[in-house]
């Protein structure tokens, strides 16, 4: 499995203001995703981090509240911006490699707390 | 509406008995499952994959696939109390390229010493 570093780890963050989380991979990837998981619940799919290619957001989620990058196949970034304390939650990158059958790796996640 | 639906929990067992834990869904063109464990404060772990009706076992871990009802199980044997976690199950709901997978909501699982 690929190794994936995703940074910060955590962050303390004031309303209004906007923090990007980085995700790095070791080795090139198909797809990359980037989820968020609040407490106690499960995970939630914001977008599919496309190479290239504007993101495929998923119902719900908007470019302009959170926008990603993917310059190229190792690399993406997800900006939160305009933070409100709703947005406090866990933010998780995932991947897929080219053969393997759907199955998705996860970077150790960035805790955001926002005041 | 793609659904994977899972029992909440708390699923309790003694330490070295069976755990059972059990997913259905409901895209009947589903073509790949998974299971992965979140300790607390962590992210997903992948434990098991399955593709094909019947058994796969790893080690202490059977998944439990029959795609004409539409379930998948995960059996742990032996529970250990590091086996206390979140198990989520995971579906690929098409062979289509977009590797999506829908999530249910998952199991707390507690393994009494």
């Amino acid at each position: 499995s690929a190794v994936i570093s995703q940074k910060p780890s955590r962050d303390i963050c004031q309303r209004g203001t906007s923090l990007t989380i980085q995700c790095q991979v070791d080795s090139q990837v198909t797809m990359m995703f980037w989820y968020r998981q609040q407490p106690g619940q499960s995970l939630t799919l914001i977008a599919t981090a496309n190479q290239g290619s504007e993101a495929t957001y998923e119902s719900g989620f908007v470019i302009d509240k959170f926008p990603i990058s993917r310059p190229n196949l190792t690399f993406s970034t997800l900006t939160v911006s305009n933070m409100s304390p709703e947005d406090s939650s866990i933010y998780l990158c995932s991947v897929t490699g080219t053969g393997a059958k759907n199955i998705q790796y996860f970077g150790a996640g960035t805790r955001l707390s926002v005041l | 509406q793609k659904e994977v639906e899972q029992n909440s929990g708390p699923l309790s067992v003694p330490e070295g008995a069976i755990a059972s834990l059990n997913c259905t869904y409901s895209d009947r063109g589903s073509q790949s499952f998974f299971w992965y464990r979140q300790y607390s404060g962590k992210s997903p772990e992948l434990i098991m994959s399955i593709y094909s009706n019947g058994d796969k076992e790893d080690g202490r871990f059977t998944a439990q696939l029959n795609k004409a009802s539409q379930y998948v199980s995960l059996l742990i044997r032996d529970s250990q109390p590091s086996d206390s976690a979140t198990y989520l199950c995971a579906v690929a709901p098409n062979a289509g390229n977009n590797r999506k997978l829908i999530w249910g909501l998952g199991t707390s699982l507690a393994v009494n010493p």
